[in-house]
């Protein structure tokens, strides 16, 4: 079974600029999460999908992020403009679903450094 | 609301050694209960889950957890610490719904 894939695996920016980060969750899985990993930290959520309709986007900050998920499968999260601030490893997930099914996979994860 | 609470952010033990990681929970329903573990440069790997079924869940690599409801605890051990062992590891509660995480606790073994 494949797992989630993410890209790119790296990205630099200068602040100010924007930036946009893709994931393909696991097939069949209706639930998937962008999480925000800053350095020494545990993973922080930002948005949560349940198949393509957001369920949780409290930690979003909508004011410059802002994420889709199409047709229920892939999705990509959007920075603009990118905050030194964001420089962090964002973290794609997806589960089967709610309940005892929340058990998340992970994709590698995409490095970001806004300099 | 649910939050997690890793007790010590740095861990360090000799190989051979006990591996003992300190989690506590706050969940206004049952929790469900992982630990994963992250090594440098990758993403999350689930070690192991509890899902209201055994209160001793084993492994992977192993390791195993102890759910404790009077307690509130969720630790994790290994008998005998490898050098593989050295990573980052994080406690994670869920309530059916929202995926929670602790801050992490990173593990050294020493040769």
């Amino acid at each position: 079974e494949a797992g989630v894939a993410q890209s790119p695996r790296y990205k630099i920016i200068e602040k100010r600029q924007s930036v946009a980060f893709w994931c393909n969750p696991i097939s069949g899985h209706a639930t998937l999460y962008w999480y925000q990993q800053i350095l020494g930290q545990g993973p922080k959520l930002l948005i949560q999908f349940q198949n393509n309709g957001v369920v949780d986007d409290s930690q979003l900050p909508k004011d410059r992020f802002s994420a889709e998920r199409l047709k229920g499968v892939d999705s990509t999260l959007k920075i603009q403009p990118a905050k030194l601030e964001d420089s962090a490893v964002y973290l794609c997930a997806s589960s089967l679903g709610q309940g005892r099914n929340t058990e998340a996979f992970f994709g590698q994860g995409t490095r970001l450094t806004v300099v | 609301a649910q939050s997690v609470t890793q007790l010590g952010s740095h861990v360090s033990v000799s190989e051979g050694a006990l591996v003992l990681l300190r989690c506590n929970y706050s969940s206004s329903v049952p929790p469900y209960l992982f630990w994963y573990v992250q090594y440098p440069n990758q993403g999350l790997q689930l070690l192991l889950k509890y899902t209201s079924a055994a209160t001793l869940v084993k492994g992977i690599n192993g390791f195993e957890a102890e759910f404790k409801k009077s307690e509130t605890s969720f630790h994790l051990t290994k008998p005998s610490a490898h050098m593989s062992d050295a990573a980052e590891y994080f406690c994670a509660v869920s309530d059916g719904y929202k995926l929670s995480f602790g801050a992490g606790t990173t593990v050294t073994v020493r040769a």
